[in-house]
């Protein structure tokens, strides 16, 4: 059964600190997984994209890292800001690369809470 | 650039009532176009696909419908509003793989249905 699984399910960090979440995955058969900050009552925003060939990805503050071997991806976000306060999913493509009909599984997200 | 637009943004409606969501997207040419829903507490599951005018697939039974009858218009709707039709719609496009796609999903705003 083709699942993605976050954790932890929230966080709650100081500004200015680092963190780091976390996504497993047993999708087949792979195509990319994407990373995706979704805040409150809005539309999800893509940070990353990465196939199966990437192993990590940066987008400003934010470093997405895949292993495709452990089936594990991780978000790494630096010096933390008030406005990283968000959900954060991972969503794992399935099938063909590039085709609309691809599968997306998406995860419950993390919920991130920066406090000043 | 492009843009999409999806509205309204809330709405509460009574069971039994029709629904009508509507989504547009500007600055680009035959897009995949998808509705998705997101449930309190749950992961975005993918209602329906389209990948040009008419082209309309379904991912999970339900009580909803969809239909394009432009290129960059996409609505969601339904004759009769059930309780557990109740969530957080998203409209959402991407740019084919053979038109240089980077298969990257663009979300809308999304609109909040309360069905009461």
């Amino acid at each position: 059964k083709n699942q993605v699984e976050q954790s932890p399910q929230s966080l709650i960090i100081l500004e200015g600190k680092n963190c780091t979440l976390q996504c497993n995955y047993t999708v087949s058969p792979f195509s990319n997984l994407r990373w995706y900050k979704q805040d409150t009552g809005r539309g999800p925003v893509s940070l990353t994209i990465m196939t199966f060939s990437e192993n990590t990805k940066s987008n400003g503050r934010y470093t997405a890292t895949l292993d495709a071997d452990t089936k594990q991806s991780s978000l790494h976000i630096t010096a933390s800001q008030l406005s990283d306060s968000a959900s954060y999913i991972c969503v794992v493509s399935a099938g063909r690369y590039g085709g609309a009909t691809n599968k997306l599984i998406f995860g419950t997200g993390t919920l991130l809470a920066v406090q000043p | 650039s492009q843009t999409i637009h999806q509205w309204p943004a809330t709405l509460v409606q009574p069971v039994g009532s029709p629904l009508s969501l509507e989504c547009t997207v500007e600055g680009t040419s035959n897009p995949n176009l998808y509705w998705y829903r997101q449930a309190a507490g749950r992961g975005l599951q993918l209602l329906f696909y389209s990948v040009g005018i008419g082209q309309i697939s379904s991912e999970v039974p339900q009580n909803l419908s969809a239909s394009r009858p432009q290129d960059r218009q996409f609505i969601l709707s339904s004759k009769k509003l059930l309780l557990s039709d109740s969530g957080f719609y998203l409209c959402a496009w991407s740019v084919p793989l053979g038109q240089g796609g980077r298969n990257t999903i663009y979300f809308g705003e999304g609109s909040w249905l309360t069905v009461v």
